[in-house]
């Protein structure tokens, strides 16, 4: 059983420019969530989807960052106009539709904004 | 809103030595989970040990225990016998409804040779 696939593993964007990056769940799970981890601190969730659903986006910024959880496909986390401050890893998770309060991390995505 | 406090930004431990990295949290909760996450420098996040916090005995994974102290909101990671391979950031975390994980700022632990 594959674990949590995001791709790609590192984006470089100039500034201005758009990013997307994808995470794949284990097969199975129907939970996402993605983290964002700037350097040398811990990882900040930023939002929570189902299946066709964002559940709680609470940590997501207002303006510039999107996310989606399609019926087919991978969940996209979507940020546009990037700036420097966006220079991250960002983390993608996922878990079973039961709850078991586990999270299983992909590997991450480190972008870097020139 | 959960917080988690990880006091200490470096530790260091002798190989096969013991030692214990600390963790408060504060949540209004009652149901929760507690977690240590290890993050080596491949930045792959790794569950170390889980805990849940109605059940008073501490869990253990081998060479890896908690002390859940529920009443003074700690949770430690006890690390024995440490090894090479432990050397990593490690990050407490606490979930209370499943919805997210509320992460530490992280210890960073060197383990000397």
């Amino acid at each position: 059983n594959a674990g949590v696939m995001q791709n790609p593993r590192h984006l470089v964007r100039r500034r201005g420019q758009e990013a997307r990056l994808r995470c794949s769940p284990m097969k199975g799970h129907s939970h996402v969530y993605w983290y964002r981890q700037l350097p040398e601190e811990g990882l900040k969730f930023m939002v929570y989807l189902q299946k066709e659903n964002i559940i709680d986006e609470s940590g997501m910024p207002k303006e510039r960052f999107s996310a989606e959880f399609p019926k087919e496909g991978p969940s996209i986390l979507r940020i546009q106009q990037v700036v420097r401050g966006d220079s991250a890893a960002y983390f993608c998770a996922s878990s079973p539709p039961a709850r078991t309060f586990e999270q299983f991390f992909g590997p991450g995505t480190r972008l870097t904004v020139l | 809103a959960q917080t988690v406090t990880q006091s200490q930004p470096e530790m260091s431990v002798q190989e096969a030595e013991t030692v214990t990295l600390s963790c408060t949290y504060d949540t209004s909760e009652s149901d929760y989970y507690l977690f240590w996450y290890k993050q080596p420098p491949s930045r792959q996040m790794i569950l170390v040990i889980r805990q849940e916090a109605y059940k008073q005995q501490n869990a253990t994974e081998n060479r890896f225990s908690v002390n859940f102290q529920k009443a003074a909101k700690s949770f430690s990671l006890k690390i024995s016998d440490s090894q090479l391979g432990d050397a990593a950031m490690y990050f407490c975390a606490s979930d209370n409804a499943g919805n997210m994980l509320t992460f530490g700022g992280g210890t960073r632990l060197m383990v000397k040779p």
